[in-house]
């Protein structure tokens, strides 16, 4: 089955500084990776997606990257603020008949007034 | 007017119990999930439902049994509950089965004593 890889598990950076959180992937049938962010005691909730059809793709201060060939895709977030401070998780959905959302383990990211 | 809602939200149980969790979308989305939270923030699949059918069933033990009555409620019974079932359990949906974002409930906190 996929296995997803994220790095680091925790980051801690200063506000206003930039913030990249790493994924790799097992499966290269896989087509869909979702970015979550969970706030303390709250639900995950999608900040951004990217389809294996795409390289790149910006919202506002967040990016993602797919590098389909290698097999990994990365989170961007530029000019951050306390506020982004929350766990952070990357996922990869299967291809083919495999229907399922697989989660990498989560960054804690603290951004530092 | 929330989109995927669970209950209860809390739920302290003693070793042995059974108890239920409740889920209902009213997104109008043909698929359903149930996703285990452990206190490692590990978040991972146990089930999902399109159109009231099983189709994923992750190694859970038998004493977790869900049911989807329709394709708006899934709920999940679970038997005999140990120490170790203690976790927050999300309920989530999307549109359809095949890579879509997954919109959560706001879990539901068990914990067993």
């Amino acid at each position: 089955g996929e296995n997803v890889e994220q790095h680091p598990s925790t980051l801690s950076v200063q506000e206003g500084d930039s913030a990249v959180i790493k994924c790799t992937y097992s499966d290269s049938a896989s087509n869909y990776f979702p970015w979550y962010k969970q706030e303390l005691g709250k639900r995950p909730q999608l900040i951004i997606d990217i389809r294996s059809n795409v390289g790149e793709k910006k919202d506002q201060r967040i990016a993602v990257t797919l590098n389909k060939t290698a097999k990994h895709f990365s989170l961007h977030i530029t000019e951050t603020q306390p506020e982004d401070s929350a766990v952070y998780f990357c996922a990869a959905f299967g291809g083919g008949s495999n229907y399922k959302l697989t989660f990498g383990k989560g960054t804690l990211l603290t951004v530092n007034p | 007017d929330t989109a995927v809602s669970q209950t209860p939200k809390y739920l302290v149980t003693q070793m042995g119990n059974d108890k239920s969790i409740k889920c209902e979308q009213n997104l109008g989305h043909d698929t359903m999930y149930w996703y285990k939270q452990d206190s490692k923030k590990f978040l991972k699949i146990m089930f999902s439902y399109n159109n009231k059918e099983l189709i994923i069933n992750e190694t859970v033990p038998n004493r977790f049994s869900p049911k989807s009555p329709d394709k708006a409620h899934l709920n999940l019974h679970i038997n005999s509950l140990e120490l170790g079932d203690s976790a927050v359990y999300f309920c989530a949906s999307s549109q359809v089965i095949d890579g879509n974002t997954i919109y959560f409930g706001e879990g539901s906190w068990l914990t067993v004593v």
